[in-house]
């Protein structure tokens, strides 16, 4: 099994649906990201947790949220989807700590289209 | 925070080294060099990072500059595999991580 799991690999949806996004993870990481990449681009990241409690904004927030249930578990949420949030988003982990907590562990991604 | 800029596309022949620059000119005290790779729509994968040491480990080789402002990715017998973006990061360990546009490698036969 993979150590950084995301469900569902590819969902097509339609404008103005709410869409969740699940990340788990058994490496027993304490921090969790959520990145998107446009076709062509680098990746965008989304929101960050560095533990349980904590939740953070990155680059390009508006439009999502997250909701961080366990220490493994990690959710992105697009309330009410658009066009341009077609994407490809990508879950990724690392510990805590100095030099290793930017050694990410990434997930195979979602690929998630919006009509 | 750190920028760091990369050629936006290199070629290398198979079996030959792959040297991959990356500029980090404003790099902090407290920032480290990170390497990742993405091959095509997959996750990206680490690949090493450093501080101020040379580094080295089964995937490659970190040569960092002694003022620290540029360091270059040596992949010693570059594989058709290995054809990917490269990205280089400069990020303090108490930071998020942020991706750039990267260097894209194309592994030629």
């Amino acid at each position: 099994d993979a150590d950084v799991t995301q469900t569902p690999r590819n969902r097509i949806t339609k404008t103005g649906k709410r869409i969740m996004l699940e990340c788990s993870q058994t490496k027993g990481h304490d921090r969790m990201y959520w990145y998107r990449q446009d076709p062509g681009l680098g990746l965008r990241l989304i929101y960050y947790s560095f533990d349980v409690k904590d939740i953070n904004k990155g680059e390009i927030s508006d439009g999502y949220s997250v909701s961080r249930q366990a220490q493994a578990k990690f959710s992105l949420s697009l309330e009410s989807a658009i066009p341009n949030q077609t994407a490809l988003y990508f879950c990724a982990t690392s510990v805590g700590g100095l030099a290793g907590a930017n050694v990410l562990t990434f997930g195979a991604g979602s690929r998630l289209t919006v009509l | 925070d750190a920028k760091t800029t990369q050629p936006p596309s290199m070629d290398c022949a198979e079996g030959r080294a792959a040297n991959l620059p990356c500029n980090h000119s404003t790099i902090s005290g407290n920032e480290y060099v990170y390497w990742y790779r993405q091959i095509h729509s997959q996750g990206p994968q680490y690949i090493i990072h450093g501080l101020k040491n040379n580094e080295t480990n089964e995937m490659a080789s970190l040569i960092i500059t002694e003022d620290r402002k540029s360091s270059t990715l040596i992949l010693p017998h570059a594989t058709l595999r290995d054809t990917a973006v490269y990205y280089c990061i400069v990020r303090a360990s108490r930071r998020d991580m942020r991706f750039g546009a990267g260097t894209r490698l194309t592994v030629k036969p």
